[in-house]
């Protein structure tokens, strides 16, 4: 099945820096790509996804860019703000597979 | 709209007791989820069901059962409790499976002693 790792495991910016975050993927069928945010006693929430025909995706302070042949996905926040700090999760699936893998977390922290 | 909803948001079993934990969504969503998240690992699937009437294995489905009671709700059910399935336990919906946006519940935690 699907493995998906993650890293780094935290991380700690400055307010205002960007902050990148990786993932690296294992299925090559894989082709959905979702970030999902959790703040402290919450359920995780979709902050941004790709699909597998686009190469990079951004909203805002926020961006994604995948490489399909490298099989790895990456998440960018520009312009960091203590409110982004939190446990950021990728992961991946295919649009067929009810099994969607996550990866192990990144706990980010911006300090002001 | 409450979205996700769980019960309890907390819960303290003694080894071989019973418990089910409770999910509802009033998003009229197809598929449902359950999920467990342990330390450094991420959120895993245990079981899920893609519509109505259907409930599949996730990756680890093992000391669990679940109900998809009708298409709002979908529980999970622990038979004989294990210190090993401490853990916060996550429901999710979506309008479909696969590449759709999964919703998520607040959680409940799970302590087995």
């Amino acid at each position: 099945g699907e493995n998906v790792e993650q890293h780094p495991s935290t991380l700690s910016v400055q307010e205002g820096d960007s902050a990148v975050i990786k993932c690296t993927y294992s299925d090559s069928a894989s082709n959905y790509f979702p970030w999902y945010k959790q703040e402290l006693g919450k359920g995780p929430q979709l902050i941004i996804d790709i699909r597998s025909n686009v190469g990079e995706k951004k909203d805002q302070r926020i961006a994604v860019t995948l490489n399909k042949t490298a099989k790895h996905f990456s998440l960018h926040i520009t312009e960091t703000q203590p409110e982004d700090s939190a446990v950021y999760f990728c992961a991946a699936s295919t649009a067929w597979n009810n099994d969607m893998r996550f990866g192990a977390g990144t706990r980010l922290t911006v300090k002001p | 709209n409450a979205g996700v909803t769980q019960t309890p948001k907390f819960q303290v079993l003694k080894t071989g007791q019973s418990m089910t934990l409770q999910c509802a969504q009033d998003m009229n969503h197809n598929s449902m989820y359950w999920y467990r998240q342990d330390p450094g690992m991420g959120l895993r699937l245990i079981y899920y069901s893609a519509s109505e009437g259907t409930t599949d294995k996730g990756e680890v489905p093992n000391g669990y059962n679940v109900s998809r009671l009708n298409k709002r709700e979908f529980s999970l059910r622990l038979e004989s409790a294990a210190p090993s399935q401490t853990s916060v336990y996550f429901c999710a919906s979506s309008e479909g499976t696969g590449s759709y946006e999964q919703y998520f519940g607040p959680g409940t935690r799970l302590t087995v002693t």
